[in-house]
């Protein structure tokens, strides 16, 4: 079974501009969550999307978001990009039964880099 | 709000050493407990997980026991090899959440020395 993919791998952008991110999750997964992981911050959860809708949401700014498509393949977008944006930003799929015990499996994620 | 604390890195150990790293949590009731690996240039493994106080989760020879007592999830392993070296992450999910939203402690990078 094929693992979690992300899109790009690599990302250079400059500040003001926005960019999209894109994760396929393993196939029959149904919840997809998104963390950033900076050297300063570490690890933080941005959101989680199961059935198309923001089931959780972590504290970050509303240039923030994401959707979920009906095949659970999700996309982050991050708006007006600050230079503390550069990051690994990270996708997380897992099968959802509702218990708090899923495993999420991740993805190798996507290194943004804002000049 | 929930934390995570493990030990700073980095640890430097040699070949065949005993490994411990130190997790503590701050949650309330019985939050799931994970150990997550990351080696260089790629994403995060799960390497064992507890869902329950004295459980004991193991997996390629490492071995973690969740304490509610000490709300600790201490990572050991008795003899590390060199492939062993990485960052390793210890994260806790909340008890009766809906849905996934892991937090993380703040890592501990481990060099295992020939």
């Amino acid at each position: 079974k094929a693992g979690v993919t992300q899109t790009p791998r690599y990302l250079i952008k400059t500040r003001g501009q926005q960019v999209t991110l894109s994760c396929s999750p393993i196939s029959g997964h149904r919840s997809v969550s998104w963390y950033q992981q900076t050297p300063g911050q570490g690890l933080q959860f941005l959101f989680e999307y199961f059935s198309e809708t923001q089931r959780n949401k972590g504290n970050f700014p509303g240039r923030f978001s994401g959707r979920q498509f009906s095949n659970s393949r999700s996309e982050m977008n991050v708006s007006t990009l600050e230079l503390g944006d550069s990051a690994l930003y990270l996708c997380a799929s897992s099968f959802s039964s509702g218990r708090a015990t899923d495993t999420q499996y991740f993805g190798p994620g996507t290194r943004l880099t804002v000049l | 709000g929930n934390s995570v604390t493990q030990m700073e890195g980095p640890v430097t150990l040699s070949e065949e050493a005993f490994l411990t790293i130190n997790c503590t949590y701050t949650a309330t009731g019985y939050p799931s407990l994970f150990w997550y690996v990351q080696y260089p240039g790629e994403g995060l493994q799960l390497l064992l997980k507890a869902t329950k106080a004295d459980d004991k989760g193991s997996n390629k020879g490492f071995e973690a026991t969740y304490r509610k007592e000490t709300t600790s999830f201490h990572l050991e392993k008795g003899s590390v090899q060199v492939s062993d070296s990485a960052v390793y992450f210890c994260a806790l999910s909340p008890w009766k959440a809906a849905g996934n939203k892991l937090t993380f402690g703040g890592g501990t990078r481990v060099l295992v020395k020939p």
